[in-house]
């Protein structure tokens, strides 16, 4: 299976301060009909997961724009601008090049 | 509006079996790929099960393999998974999501499976 790991684990961050998500992959996440299929999901606490980003850097519609996501083969990063209240949860990034498909552990987010 | 709506979670004893069912609406069902993915409490999400449009094709975590059985009833726009030989450390929400190719673009809002004695 493709191991995904994620860091940092906790990230504490000041409102309106950026922050920055790591996660890489054991394989290349390229797959073969050359897409990237790497996805960011939000899951905020006591709810279920949200998609923010598709296939690296693809974000979905009512996204905001302070979300973005960048990287290629096996280093992805997802990053927020600025920080908002909202985005307390915890971060997963997912792979579905190879079967099967894998998150990573997930990031905390937290305000300080 | 796409949604995805789990029920079936309850408690049960080790060894028991459970069936989820997952209703689906807002879009075509029978023209997508589904999933069940779970969460244990406090941990990280994990992909269970697959199953494609037409339900002729199937796939399961070596975790469940044996023991799960997904299925889905497209004339009644709904996804199952059957869950028997239940351990404790299958105890989790589960969610539905549907298949965008390449990621999960939905989810439903999960429905939760404690197995104790």
């Amino acid at each position: 299976d493709v191991l995904m790991t994620q860091s940092p684990l906790s990230l504490p961050v000041t409102l309106g301060q950026p922050a920055s998500i790591s996660c890489r992959s054991s394989q290349s996440l390229v797959h073969s009909d050359g897409n990237t299929y790497l996805n960011w999901f939000q899951q905020r606490p006591g709810q279920s997961p949200r998609r923010l980003i598709y296939k690296v850097s693809n974000r979905d519609s009512g996204v905001p724009d302070r979300f973005s996501g960048s990287g290629s083969g096996t280093d992805f990063t997802l990053k927020i601008s600025r920080v908002e209240a909202e985005d307390v949860g915890v971060y997963y990034c997912m792979q579905a090049t190879h079967w099967p498909w894998t998150f990573g552990q997930g990031t905390k987010v937290e305000i300080k | 509006e796409v949604q995805l709506v789990e029920s079936g979670g309850d408690l049960v004893q080790p060894g028991g079996s459970l069936r989820l069912s997952c209703a689906a609406s807002g879009f075509t069902f029978s023209s997508y790929s589904m999933h069940w993915v779970r969460q244990a409490p406090g941990k990280g999400l994990v992909w269970v099960s697959f199953i494609n449009s037409d339900g002729s094709s199937t796939i399961y975590a070596d975790s469940v393999k044996g023991r799960y059985t997904i299925s889905r009833d497209n004339a009644k726009n709904t996804l199952y998974l059957q869950m028997n030989s239940l351990r404790a450390e299958d105890t989790a929400v589960y969610y539905c999501a549907r298949d965008g190719y390449g990621t999960y673009d939905y989810w439903g809002q999960g429905t939760l499976v404690t197995v104790s004695s």
